[in-house]
């Protein structure tokens, strides 16, 4: 399969626990990066491979997988959270190409 | 630090072929495989393809009659031409960087892969 399926919003209370997922049959066999993106700028990397943050993202991003689905969670969502989220993975045919989920809109109440 | 700069062609019209260029600043441009990804307004991120160092190309198989990326490690640069654009490819088009790298699995190994940095995007409308 080539598709990755996200939730197209998912909202959370300031401080708590939010999860984002990302599902497909790629994820058994291949590890997901996460991407947030805010209104007009590139995405960033937050997380990537089993549970690796780039230098500068918060620990209070975290990373999971597990079957098909891989899941993104923030641990005390902060206001500045708020923005759309993006997993990616490759695809297991071919040459694999990289698919990219449809993005989750994250709101922070 | 690595930093991506691209640049190209904002507005064309339907069936003129899109242009853009990506210049790579600050770090090795060996080792690495480097992506065009876009995004319509309004939707989500679509990876276009990659190209690394020495030219092995990978491309979304749905755009590959028209995609071609290409390299030019002289300058530390690597472009994409989309041939035959109709409005559907209006979007805005980011260069990344792709690192991959090879890890344990249950069962052998298992390449990882991810997207750091970005360019800061372009701009491409369609129209006549």
């Amino acid at each position: 399969s080539s598709e990755l399926t996200q939730d197209p919003a998912v909202s959370v209370a300031l401080g708590q626990t939010v999860r984002i997922t990302c599902q497909g049959d790629s994820l058994r066999s291949y590890y997901a990066s996460w991407y947030q993106q805010k209104p007009g700028q590139a995405p960033v990397l937050v997380i990537y491979g089993k549970n690796n943050r780039p230098s500068g993202i918060p620990d209070r991003f975290s990373g999971s997988s597990s079957g098909n689905t891989a899941s993104l969670t923030i641990t005390g969502a902060q206001a500045e959270d708020e923005a759309d989220y993006y997993c990616n993975s490759r695809d297991s045919s071919g040459n694999h190409p990289r698919v990219f989920g449809g993005g989750t809109k994250l709101t922070v109440l | 630090q690595v930093q991506l700069q691209q640049w190209g062609a904002g507005l064309l019209k339907p069936s003129e072929t899109l242009s853009l260029t990506c210049a790579v600043y600050g770090g090795s441009f060996s080792g690495y495989y480097w992506s065009w990804i876009r995004q319509p307004p309004g939707k989500g991120l679509e990876w276009i393809g990659e190209i690394n160092h020495s030219g092995s190309t990978n491309y979304n198989p749905s755009l590959k009659s028209r995609v071609t990326i290409s390299v030019d490690t002289s300058k530390n640069q690597f472009s994409l031409k989309l041939s035959s654009v109709t409005a559907a490819d209006t979007a805005v088009y980011y260069c990344a960087r792709e690192r991959i790298v090879v890890v344990p699995a249950a069962i052998g190994k298992v390449p990882v892969s991810w997207f750091d940095p970005w360019g800061q995007g372009t701009l491409v409308t369609v129209s006549s």
